[in-house]
């Protein structure tokens, strides 16, 4: 059964720590990304992965910092430096098959910072 | 940097009306993709458009991209409570990353029963 996994589903951590974020996918696709969620809001990038060993920040890298040592996962580190952390994340990834660039997302984890 | 604008930002429809939501471009976008949050759920992709004036329809769903492709539209005919939802536009520079979605802020729809 293919998808993306994003664990833990809930999150709480303690202002001051650093949090990593997993998220894992078997669909064999190149691209990963990363979204943060607020209230009533969109979707905003925060890194994303074109291929293994490399990745570009996006609208909101700071703060955040990733890895891409294997094509099935992409987690993501919340360092003590990212002001307002609490937010739903959200973890995709992506294919060019068929000519569409679909995302296909995780089912998000949500961290709460105490 | 590009902005992707979306509106409304909520609407309230009683079951059975219609409910369109607009999504416009600062800049010409090489194509554009809807997807559809669930409450408490994560983005599912519903469609992607990429030719000016390319009109897509998925039973109750109508999908529409600009003639100067800036610019999308979504018109759900007499809706039903499993409509609800967050629908985000979300569109791919023309001349960016082809790889980078920039999405816009959503509108999330009720429908009263």
């Amino acid at each position: 059964d293919g998808g993306i996994t994003q664990s833990p589903k809930y999150l709480f951590r303690k202002e001051g720590q650093n949090v990593t974020l997993s998220c894992e996918q078997n669909l064999n696709h190149d691209a990963m990304y990363w979204y943060r969620q607020d209230p009533g809001q969109g979707l905003r990038l925060i890194y994303y992965s074109q291929i293994v060993n490399d990745f570009q920040k996006g609208d909101i890298a700071e703060g955040y910092s990733v890895s891409r040592e294997k094509k099935e996962s992409f987690p993501l580190t919340v360092t003590s430096a990212q002001k307002n952390p609490t937010a739903f994340y959200l973890c995709a990834s992506s294919t060019r098959r068929g000519g569409t660039d679909t995302q296909y997302f995780g089912p998000g984890t949500r961290l709460t910072v105490l | 940097g590009q902005q992707v604008m979306q509106i409304p930002q909520y609407q309230h429809v009683q079951e059975g009306e219609d409910f369109t939501t607009y999504c416009n471009s600062s800049t010409t976008l090489s194509n554009i993709q809807w997807y559809k949050q669930r409450p408490g759920g994560h983005p599912v992709f519903l469609i992607q458009l990429v030719k000016s004036g390319e009109v897509k329809k998925q039973k109750r769903l109508t999908f529409q991209f600009g003639e100067a492709k800036k610019n999308s539209s979504l018109h759900i005919t007499a809706t039903q409570t499993t409509d609800v939802g967050t629908y985000f536009c979300a569109g791919f520079l023309a001349s960016g990353s082809a790889r980078q979605l920039t999405f816009g802020s959503g509108t999330q729809l009720t429908v009263l029963p």
